[in-house]
């Protein structure tokens, strides 16, 4: 059964930094490409960030590119999302989620973590 | 980037009605469309995935259509854990975008 749940949300203050977690189940990670998607307060959903299987190739939103680092271990079978410069707009629920491929969308997701960036 | 425009952005529905949601691309997109379910406090849900295919597991009142530039997700009769907030992605292409969303509320 694959599942998906992440970790390492909280609050923190503009311009710091936030690693979040998501530990997978029921797959091997690196099999597969791997995504990040967040939904803004009242907002709807964005994309933010995609891993190749393996991790060969990653991608970017435009809103994130230079600050967010995505990356996967084999060891733990998880998925990270390094976040640094913080901003009070990157306020959110940040969810894990897979795909077949890095072009095949996402299948299953995780049930997210929150992010809170204030002073 | 493709930009997916959602529509409509709430309706108000009761058990057992049929609903249609629909998203449009701004340029052609084959069937790179996949349909997406959340509620609050769960973890999201594909229900649909290549614009027509149903998720396994996933019940039968739910279809989608479209090819293209057009895509439709149908609820053939609305059933009381079908109220959430549903959303199209696209991803054909890198930034993959969501339409705006559509909340079903009850009437």
């Amino acid at each position: 059964q694959v599942q998906l749940v992440e970790s390492g949300g909280g609050v923190v203050q503009p311009g710091m930094s936030l690693r979040l977690s998501c530990a997978a189940s029921g797959f091997r990670q690196h099999s597969y490409a791997m995504f990040w998607v967040r939904q803004a307060p009242g907002k709807g959903l964005e994309w933010l960030a995609a891993i190749s299987y393996y991790g060969v190739n990653d991608r970017y939103a435009d809103s994130v590119k230079g600050r967010f680092t995505i990356s996967g271990d084999n060891s733990q079978n998880a998925l990270f999302l390094q976040m640094n410069s913080l901003r009070p707009e990157d306020t959110g629920i940040y969810y894990c989620a897979r795909g077949q491929s890095i072009a095949a969308g996402f299948d299953y997701w995780g049930q997210g973590t929150l992010v809170t960036v204030s002073s | 980037d493709i930009q997916m425009t959602q529509s409509p952005s709430s309706l108000s529905v009761s058990i057992g009605d049929r609903v249609t949601i629909s998203c449009r691309a701004s340029q052609g997109i084959k069937n790179d469309v996949s349909w997406h379910q959340l509620k609050p406090g769960k973890a999201p849900k594909r229900l649909i995935y290549a614009a027509s295919s149903l998720q396994s597991g996933v019940p039968s009142r739910f279809s989608g259509s479209g090819f293209g530039t057009e895509f439709t997700l149908t609820i053939s009769s609305l059933q009381p854990e079908d109220f959430a907030t549903y959303y199209c992605l696209q991803h054909s292409s890198y930034p993959y975008t969501f339409g705006q969303g559509t909340k079903l509320e009850i009437k």
